[in-house]
Parts: structure tokens; C-alpha cells; sequence
């Protein structure tokens, strides 16, 4: 079956933009997740979405929003873009919860702010 | 929240074992410990994961100690292809999850 995956695959911004990046998971996952990865502060959680709702967030600004949709696809927003927001941006699907053993990642959003 | 500390870099010759550590000394008595990897300029992927008990699949083994403060990942006859960064991850009850920093594996023919 087709896997997670992530659109665009890169992406250039400006600063104070703001930018929306999609995940379509697996078919049939309920969960999403997303995580920001940098070369300073490594991979960090950033919400959770299951069935169209939050489960839960991590530690983030209100700038960073999700959403997830009644076919399961997600989106995540950045608004008024900082440099800091360069960052490799994951998202992950599973049938129950985040990180579960069938947890399975997409290859990723690569968003640069200059 | 529960922090992890991994070592940033370790070799290991190809066929061995490699055994990584983490230490997670504020990890709660529900919280799991789960272990991924990622290779080079791809998504993480699932190992193993563990509450109390030794945990082995197919891919590793899980060793967490007694007190749940620390533990390690064991590949048994790591190859070239187990080149890659792995994670330990405490994951709260509540589905919040915390990274560790990663430790850069390189298996040397």
C-alpha cells in the first residue's frame, strides 16, 4: 500500500509569510503527527491530530496550527515565518496513536525562511 | 517531562554487536521507552519499544533496567545498512513524546 506522504517536498520562504504543508497517510491510519527536526534542536513533537482532533501538542507557539480532515489528510500552518522555522518538518500516520509500532514517517518538508 | 540523553557517536564493526545506550533517570513509572532510527534523508523508522520488561523482535533487542533509568538497544550482528542516527524516545501517557538527541551509528566493514 502507499505510504505517508508529505507535499511539498521543499519549500522557500520569506519571513513574516506564512506557509501550509500537507500529509496524506497511509490508508486506513487515523492518526497523524508531526515533528520539526534541526540540526540545534533535533527532532521535537508538535501536535498529535486523531479522527479530526487534537490529542495533544508539544511545545511549540500558537504560530504553528494543524488540521486534520474527515479522509485523515493533515495539514500544518506557520504563520508570520521566522528564520528559526527552517527546518525539516516530518509527519507520521498510524492506526491508533502516536509513535505506535505501526507508526510510519513521510520523507518530509524541507521549508527554508530567508 | 522525562529527558533523554544519548551519546552523540559510536563505530561498531560490521557482524558485532551494538549496544546503545540511553539514559531517561526522569522517566515516570507509565512511560514508555521506544527506540527509532533514521537514515540518511529519510523518515524515522520503528525498532522496538518497552515499558519494564526486555523486549526482542526481529530487528533488536530492548534491555531496560530495573529501575527504568536507563537503557540499551541491541543489535546483534549489526551490517552496513544499521548505519544510521537512533533515537530513544520516552512516550508519556498522555501520547506526548520526548526525543533524545540521537547517536550517530557507524558500522565499519
Amino acid at each position: 500500500k502507499a505510504g505517508v506522504t508529505q507535499t511539498p517536498r521543499y519549500l522557500i520562504k520569506t519571513r513574516g509569510q506564512q506557509v501550509t504543508l500537507s500529509c496524506s497517510p497511509i490508508s486506513g491510519h487515523r492518526s497523524v503527527s508531526w515533528y520539526q527536526q534541526t540540526p540545534g534542536q533535533g527532532l521535537q513533537f508538535l501536535f498529535e491530530y486523531f479522527s479530526e482532533t487534537q490529542r495533544n501538542k508539544g511545545n511549540f507557539p500558537g504560530r504553528f496550527s494543524g488540521r486534520q480532515f474527515s479522509n485523515s489528510r493533515s495539514e500544518m500552518n506557520v504563520s508570520t515565518l521566522e528564520l528559526g522555522d527552517s527546518a525539516l518538518y516530518l509527519c507520521a500516520s498510524s492506526s491508533s496513536g502516536t509513535l505506535n509500532t505501526e507508526a510510519f514517517f513521510g520523507q518530509g518538508t524541507r521549508l527554508t525562511v530567508v | 517531562d522525562a529527558k533523554t540523553t544519548q551519546p552523540p557517536s559510536m563505530d561498531c564493526a560490521e557482524g558485532r554487536a551494538a549496544n546503545l545506550p540511553c539514559n531517561h533517570s526522569t522517566i515516570s513509572g507509565n512511560e514508555y521507552v521506544y527506540w527509532y532510527r533514521q537514515i540518511h534523508s529519510q523518515g524515522p523508522q520503528y525498532i522496538i519499544h518497552g515499558l519494564k520488561n526486555n523486549e526482542t523482535n526481529e530487528m533488536a533487542s530492548l534491555i531496560i533496567t530495573e529501575d527504568r533509568k536507563s537503557s540499551t538497544l541491541i543489535l546483534p550482528h549489526a551490517t552496513l545498512r544499521d548505519t544510521a542516527v537512533y533515537y530513544c524516545i520516552v512516550k508519556t501517557s498522555y501520547d506526548k513524546v520526548i526525543f533524545g538527541p540521537g547517536t550517530s551509528l557507524s558500522v565499519i566493514p
